[in-house]
């Protein structure tokens, strides 16, 4: 049965700092792997999308990586700002099963200080 | 613009009374699901649709009820609501194929007392 961990649950950095978010998985049989950023009460923006075959993606200072052999993924914000603030959620698309639903982390809620 | 919309946005209700949380979306994407979230169980799928009259049972499908009439909607009813059933509910839908990205709605938060 797939399961997704995200370690830190929570994480606090000063402004400026580059900064690592951690989803490991337990199944690596996978469609992709999708980041997702939540505020609080709100809804879910899709971050970045990495199919199976790719290693990494970017957009603006995100950077997404995807190691499907050892199960983990790590999303990379460089030069962090107040208005990174948010929970970072990720989710799998395994390959089992005719849903094809998204196995979710319970995701990290990121504080960044001015 | 490409977009789930969901609706209300909060609903605070009585057990019992009946209810509808309506999810649409534009792109014309072949499946769709809904979710719940609570605090530290994460995201768990209530039900999913593949296509316009086909449904099925997600992880926690008791209490609710959907229908896919139209491939644009995609509404979630609860026939009789109860308290355990205070949640934030979010839509989402997909092209068909598993790699493709999912798109959500902004959520609706209900509470049911």
């Amino acid at each position: 049965k797939q399961e997704v961990t995200q370690i830190p649950a929570a994480l606090s950095v000063p402004e400026g700092e580059n900064l690592v978010l951690n989803c490991s998985f337990t199944d690596s049989a996978i469609y992709n792997l999708q980041w997702f950023r939540q505020d609080p009460g709100k809804g879910l923006t899709s971050l970045l999308l990495i199919q199976s075959s790719q290693r990494e993606q970017t957009s603006g200072r995100l950077n997404a990586s995807l190691d499907k052999s050892s199960g983990r993924s790590t999303l990379y914000i460089a030069a962090s700002q107040p208005g990174d603030s948010a929970t970072y959620l990720c989710a799998v698309a395994p390959r089992a099963g005719n849903n094809r639903k998204l196995i979710w982390g319970l995701g990290t809620s990121l504080g960044v200080n001015p | 613009e490409a977009q789930v919309t969901q609706n209300p946005r909060y609903l605070i209700t009585v057990t019992g009374k009946k209810l509808t949380v309506t999810c649409s979306q534009n792109m014309n994407h072949e499946y769709m699901s809904w979710y719940r979230q609570d605090p530290g169980l994460g995201l768990r799928q209530i039900y999913y649709s593949m296509n316009v009259e086909v449904t099925d049972k997600g992880d926690v499908p008791e209490g609710y009820k959907v229908s896919r009439k139209e491939k644009r909607n995609f509404p979630l009813i609860l026939e009789s609501p109860s308290p355990n059933q205070t949640s934030l509910y979010f839509c989402a839908s997909r092209k068909g194929g598993a790699v493709n990205e999912q798109f959500f709605g902004p959520g609706t938060r209900l509470t049911v007392l």
